[in-house]
């Protein structure tokens, strides 16, 4: 089952911080975290594991709660660049990656 | 060290028609998976091959079908085309461990009239 995201779309100016969730309706062994910008692939961000191991970029945070099958990618201090579409992506077990619906992010000067 | 490559990178065909796209996967990747993005939507997922078998597929039918080379490279066959099949058709490779993320190709935009 496709996992929620929200929100569906955010506008943010230069510096401001964004917070990102998505929640699942099932049991989840990782999160994964993308951002595709217009035109372009889908670039890896985080992965988030169960037990609270993470693997990704520096500037990325992200939390999971595995009790409630929810994670969050928080964007601090945005910049032009960070425009894009995130996709988080669950996992259930050892199996392939379920992406949620995106969230649209417009950081503007 | 070349990324995920994908041909060709846009393609219109007709309804009924036939078509298959092509992956190379990053070096050193033997999985593959193959998504389906519509305009606006999140990519979804259609299958996964890993040592020349399909281990994993999605909702999709039965006219939707892959193979893995050897080499890791990867095909995806589409036969009888509808117009709901006009998507961009994303490849992602992986290495077959825990905790690896997909390394994307960018895509083929077929459109289907």
């Amino acid at each position: 089952q496709q996992p929620v995201q929200s929100p569906q779309a955010v506008i943010l100016r230069e510096g401001e911080d964004a917070v990102i969730n998505c929640s699942s309706s099932k049991a989840l062994y990782s999160v994964h975290w993308y951002r595709q910008k217009h035109g372009e692939a889908p670039v890896f961000l985080m992965i988030l594991l169960k037990g609270g191991e993470q693997k990704g970029h520096e500037k990325i945070s992200a939390s999971f709660n595995e009790k409630k099958q929810q994670s969050s990618l928080y964007l601090t201090a945005s910049q032009l660049s960070y425009s894009g579409t995130y996709f988080c992506g669950t996992v259930p077990g050892y199996q392939k990656v379920t992406f949620g619906t995106g969230t649209k992010l417009q950081v503007i000067p | 060290d070349a990324g995920v490559t994908q041909s060709p990178t846009h393609l219109i065909k007709t309804r009924g028609q036939q078509v298959t796209l092509r992956c190379s996967p990053k070096s050193g990747h033997d999985t593959v998976s193959w998504y389906q993005q519509a305009l606006g939507q999140g990519p979804q997922f259609i299958f996964q091959y890993y040592e020349e078998e399909e281990r994993q597929r999605g909702n999709f039918p039965d006219r939707f079908s892959g193979h893995q080379f050897p080499n890791y490279s990867s095909e995806l066959n589409v036969n009888a085309l509808l117009l709901g099949d006009s998507a961009l058709y994303l490849c992602a490779s992986s290495l077959d461990r825990i905790k690896q993320p997909l390394h994307f190709g960018n895509g083929t935009r077929l459109t289907v009239t």
